[in-house]
């Protein structure tokens, strides 16, 4: 598959489950990030890798946490969530080809009981 | 900080008409400007970006740092063109593939026949 990919597409967790979301792209990409996206909230940018190294963290509670392993797969994994935090979270990536141009996931709906 | 408004939430046009979303900034510094798209059931996906000064899809978009605007404009709106549009803002250079960039909440325009 190409693209970006992210699975699962729903989840509902209870605020004391622990849960993971996964991204994959098959773009050769080197940039890979995670988006929060509520509802009449604009997209907001949580975290950012390059080449495998975390490089923007904008003040994300600790109950996310991301991992990245290699440069084609992203994960956020969750745990002690609040309801507050049921969203569409969006993984994108990014090339060097220097356009600025994200590419996008379908996202992980997310719903916090 | 960087900030991106988009003052409306709906935008309603007819067929032929035409059509502006408003996307107004505030960076400090020299930002690169983009336009993206979601259209019904499908993924968020870059439109243009200011460095090009493309016309995509007959969407052309000009960076006035005047007045720190950066509208996205259609002389015919097409009924194909309704869709979610985002404008967002990167700083320039902000490192080779990794861009961080701050979205604004959105204009769901709607094309009627």
């Amino acid at each position: 598959e190409t693209g970006v990919t992210q699975t699962p597409r729903h989840l509902v967790m209870g605020m004391t489950n622990k849960k993971s979301l996964k991204c994959e792209q098959h773009l050769g990409h080197n940039a890979m990030y995670w988006y929060k996206q509520s509802a009449k909230k604009p997209l907001e940018l949580m975290f950012v890798y390059n080449f495998k190294e975390q490089t923007e963290n904008n003040s994300v509670p600790s109950r996310f946490s991301p991992e990245c392993p290699n440069s084609s797969h992203l994960f956020l994994h969750l745990h002690t969530l609040q309801p507050e935090d049921s969203a569409l979270y969006l993984c994108a990536s990014s090339g060097q080809t220097n356009t600025g141009e994200l590419f996008f996931g379908e996202g992980s709906r997310l719903t916090v009981l | 900080a960087q900030r991106v408004t988009q003052p409306e939430k709906l935008l309603s046009v007819f067929k032929g008409a035409p059509v502006e979303l408003k996307c107004n900034y505030s960076y400090s510094g020299s930002p690169e400007l983009f336009w993206y798209v979601q259209y019904s059931r499908q993924r968020l996906q870059l439109l243009l970006r200011h460095i090009s000064r493309e016309s995509i899809k007959g969407f052309t978009a000009d960076l006035n740092k005047g007045e720190t605007s950066f509208h996205l404009k259609k002389p015919f709106a097409q009924e194909e063109d309704s869709a979610m549009y985002y404008c967002a803002l990167s700083p320039a250079n902000s490192g080779g593939s990794n861009y961080k960039l701050t979205f604004g909440k959105g204009t769901l325009l709607t094309v009627n026949p």
